[in-house]
């Protein structure tokens, strides 16, 4: 375990459902990030919260809502969503600060049918 | 901007072999550089870093890398390959004179053959 835990490991979802992917972190860090990974493709950086506040959303669609209600916990909530969203979502943490690498979860894999 | 390149999608070596993983950057400021691997369906897992100091850097499972200013390089390096070590890697960076985001290149597939 890294300390980093995500919740749950394997999902299949409807194009019409909603989900709420869990990433949590006792490791008091100060940053958290959601990625997507999808096959044969590179790492997709979806959103950054530092201190609880989103400071980064590359563009990414409304069907996927993160929040973050302190600084150990992150969701992605879920809704009709479409196959091609199907991925591994990975989280991470990481402290404030330059010299601090990323500690990731072991993610979530989403199946869209 | 910053960015990170690994230019081989694939590297392939036998068992007991030695192993080059390449990774190149640009970066303003001083780089902090990170090489990461992961097995499937996991998650990514630390393996060793540069901050400052000395320019080769040991890490974890005996992998090493060596930092180069001048080629702006940060190659990853073990002695002898195992078939365990048969995994993606990814390089990463970040710059002294930014937020702190980690920037990934797009991973490299190694894989190791008895």
């Amino acid at each position: 375990e890294t300390g980093v835990t995500q919740t749950p490991r394997h999902l299949v979802m409807g194009m019409t459902n909603k989900k709420s992917l869990k990433c949590e972190q006792h490791l008091g860090h100060n940053a958290m990030y959601w990625y997507k990974q999808s096959a044969k493709k590179p790492l997709e950086l979806m959103f950054v919260y530092n201190f609880k506040e989103q400071t980064e959303n590359n563009s990414v669609p409304s069907r996927f809502s993160p929040e973050c209600p302190n600084s150990s916990h992150l969701f992605l909530h879920l809704h009709t969503l479409q196959p091609e969203d199907s991925a591994l979502y990975l989280c991470a943490s990481s402290p404030s600060g330059i010299p601090y690498g990323y500690t990731f979860g072991s993610g979530t894999r989403l199946t869209v049918v | 901007a910053q960015s990170v390149a690994q230019p081989e999608d694939q590297v392939n070596v036998a068992e007991g072999n030695p192993l080059t993983v390449k990774c190149t950057y640009s970066v303003s400021g001083n780089p902090y550089l990170f090489w990461y691997v992961q097995y499937p369906n996991r998650g990514l897992q630390f393996l060793l870093k540069y901050i400052t100091g000395d320019n080769l850097v040991k890490g974890s499972y005996g992998f090493e890398a060596e930092f180069n200013k001048s080629q702006t390089s940060f190659h990853l390096k073990k002695p002898s390959a195992l078939v365990s070590d048969s995994a993606l890697y990814f390089c990463a960076v970040k710059s002294s004179s930014n937020t702190g985001k980690l920037i990934f290149g797009q991973g490299t597939t190694l894989q190791v053959k008895p």
